[in-house]
């Protein structure tokens, strides 16, 4: 059953540090997506990226972040200088309609702390 | 916006016993009405979901009815087992928007 992967599954950095989530989307996805959950709380969108721009984010999704899809099957979230609040889990996602009216598929997640 | 309400945060069932989560919409423009689960230290697991052209969907112990007038769509688990237990989330999508959004989760405990 084809799934999405994300690496690392466990991302310690210091405060101020950059940070690179790794994610490979479904092979025949079209549209991508970062969604981030701080411990306990809700699953939170962050942004969605659809032939290769962002096509919608949120207003968590600041300067701070970068999002890029450098070959056909990468797709990366970038946090320039991390934040003690920006530690949460992050999910990534994809999807093969626009119509958002279909399934997204989770990842397992990447548990970023920031010390 | 798009904003979706899911209730209760908590829930616990004996085996055997139904489950019953509800959320709540107000964009009359949202079609999509997905549901995920996650296991502790998992991505969420979509188990069912449902368009706004049909009224209830079921998959063996699973049901979703969707209330377009009310705007609120509701998930049921019949007879449920100790590997029901986990967080359940509901999601929306919305036609001319980008993302899906989700509800704040309820955590279900099945006692055995």
């Amino acid at each position: 059953e084809p799934e999405v992967t994300q690496t690392p599954s466990h991302q310690v950095t210091q405060m101020g540090q950059e940070v690179i989530l790794r994610c490979v989307p479904i092979s025949n996805h079209l549209y991508f997506y970062w969604y981030r959950q701080i411990l306990g709380q809700k699953v939170e969108f962050l942004v969605s990226f659809y032939n290769n721009e962002i096509s919608e984010k949120s207003e968590i999704f600041d300067d701070q972040f970068s999002v890029e899809r450098p070959d056909g099957s990468n797709f990366t979230l970038k946090i320039r200088s991390t934040k003690l609040e920006d530690s949460a889990m992050y999910f990534c996602a994809s999807s093969w309609d626009r119509g958002m009216n279909t399934e997204a598929f989770f990842g397992q997640g990447t548990r970023l702390t920031v010390v | 916006g798009e904003n979706v309400e899911q209730h209760p945060s908590t829930l616990s069932v004996q085996e055997g016993d139904s489950a019953v989560i509800k959320c709540t919409y107000s964009d009359s423009a949202s079609n999509y009405f997905p549901w995920y689960k996650q296991e502790l230290g998992k991505g969420p697991q979509l188990i069912i979901d449902i368009r706004s052209n049909v009224g209830e969907k079921k998959d063996q112990r699973i049901a979703v009815t969707l209330n377009k007038t009310a705007k609120h769509f509701s998930l049921h688990i019949t007879e449920t087992q100790p590997e029901d237990s986990a967080v359940y989330f509901c999601g929306l999508g919305t036609s001319g928007t980008y993302k899906y959004i989700f509800g704040t989760g309820t955590r279900l405990k099945v006692l055995a």
